[in-house]
């Protein structure tokens, strides 16, 4: 089975300032990972991904994500957030070897005061 | 461009009641497609998956039942709603066979029974 923790419900920063929000996975085999964004009452928007090479992706509006194999973990980061910024964010993994079925953390409120 | 379509944008149906949500693509050919369901705006819970016409997985036993009539068209169904099929369904598309893509998400139906 496979599974993705979003730690927390709720992450507020301060705009201009950098932001992180976290995303653990439990996959077996090699893992795709996806971060999305969803604004009230609108579907999801793709934001960046995670299939092979380097660890650190870069994604739109700024946000990129440091996969970390170790730790089994793919933070979506941004150096200076945006109020535009606040949204619901989703972390998905989906495993090499099973095929069509991505599965999704409970999401992260962010929150950016301006 | 591809493009995603979903209606309606909204439903209020009593207890008993019938459901069919619609779900087309257009600008690509031969996608993948999903119907998740997002309860109290947090985590997405994949219903049913399709990747041809007339194949339908379908991933939690419950009171709905997918179609794919045709290529680009998937439809949400239910012979009689329960209160707990409330909720924000969300259509999803992506590439056929390329199980590194990313989701594109519809805008969305919001269910309410009564």
């Amino acid at each position: 089975a496979q599974s993705v923790a979003q730690p927390e419900d709720q992450v507020n920063v301060a705009e201009g300032n950098p932001l992180t929000v976290k995303c653990t996975y439990s996959v077996s085999g090699n893992p795709y990972l996806f971060w999305y964004v969803q604004y009230p009452n609108r579907g999801l928007q793709f934001l960046l991904k995670y299939i092979t090479g380097d660890n650190l992706v870069k994604g739109s509006y700024g946000f990129e994500a440091e996969f970390n194999k170790s730790q089994t973990s793919f933070h979506l980061k941004k150096p200076s957030a945006l109020v535009s910024d606040s949204a619901l964010y989703f972390c998905a993994v989906r495993a090499n070897t099973n095929a069509g079925k991505s599965t999704f953390g409970d999401g992260t409120t962010l929150t950016v005061k301006p | 461009s591809q493009t995603i379509h979903q209606w309606p944008a909204t439903l209020v149906q009593p207890v008993g009641s019938p459901l069919s949500l619609e779900c087309t693509v257009e600008g690509t050919s031969n996608p993948n497609l999903y119907w998740y369901r997002q309860a109290a705006g947090r985590g997405l819970q994949l219903l049913f998956y399709s990747v041809g016409i007339g194949q339908i997985s379908s991933e939690v036993p419950q009171n709905l039942s997918a179609s794919r009539p045709q290529d680009r068209q998937f439809i949400l169904s239910s012979k009689k709603l329960l209160l707990s099929d409330s909720g924000f369904y969300l259509c999803a598309w992506s590439v056929r066979g390329a199980w590194t893509g990313e989701l594109f998400f519809g805008e969305g139906s919001r269910l309410t029974v009564l």
